[in-house]
């Protein structure tokens, strides 16, 4: 089944920096890879996905980025803003949707 | 549209006894889900269905069945309950394109067994 390893379990910057979570994922039958933000108390939401066939893809201030060969993806946020606070999940699969470990992103007002 | 809905939203449970969770979508998802989160281990997946009268085992199955006799629901049944159940579960459910939809999730049910 699909393996997927989610760095780093938390991350702390200041309002306005950039942060970046990544994931590797085993299975290269897998082609997509969804992003999840999970508030408090919530129940976790998409953010943003992408699908084997492309390299990237943005949304405003939130970006994915996918190298199939390495079996690697990443979510990028640029001018965090104290309500990105949140875990983050990633995840990988075909019909077994597996989850990242979730990456705590606290941002610093 | 509901989207997915989950009951109950908290429940207390004695060692050995049995409940279902309810799970309902309405938005004609073939793919629904199971999982359970527990703190520093993410979401793990408890048995899926790709359709009616289909499903299959996850990473965590045991002591947990379902069935899928409808499209719309998928409750989750735990046989004898232990106090490792303890645990947040989400029902999700998805369009079936291949597989390459977003997983669409209730509100969560919070079981604790003492």
């Amino acid at each position: 089944g699909e393996n997927v390893e989610q760095h780093p379990s938390t991350l702390s910057v200041q309002e306005g920096d950039s942060a970046v979570i990544k994931c590797t994922y085993s299975d290269s039958a897998s082609n997509y890879f969804p992003w999840y933000k999970q508030e408090l108390g919530k129940r976790p939401q998409l953010i943003i996905d992408i699908r084997s066939n492309v390299g990237e893809k943005k949304d405003q201030r939130i970006a994915v980025t996918l190298n199939k060969t390495a079996k690697h993806f990443s979510l990028h946020i640029t001018e965090t803003q104290p309500e990105d606070s949140a875990v983050y999940f990633c995840a990988a699969g075909y019909q077994k949707v597996t989850f990242g470990i979730g990456t705590k992103l606290q941002v610093i007002p | 549209n509901a989207g997915v809905t989950q009951t109950p939203k908290f429940q207390v449970l004695k060692t050995g006894q049995s409940m279902t969770l309810q799970c309902a979508q309405d938005m004609n998802h073939e793919y629904m889900s199971w999982y359970r989160q527990d703190p520093g281990m993410g979401l793990r997946l408890i048995h899926y269905s790709v359709g009616a009268g289909i499903t299959d085992q996850g990473e965590v199955p045991n002591g947990y069945n379902v069935s899928r006799s409808t499209t719309e629901d998928f409750p989750l049944r735990l046989l004898s309950a232990a106090p490792s159940q303890t645990s947040v579960y989400f029902c999700a459910s998805s369009s079936r394109t291949g597989q390459t939809s977003p997983l669409h999730f209730g509100n969560g049910t919070r079981l604790t067994v003492t």
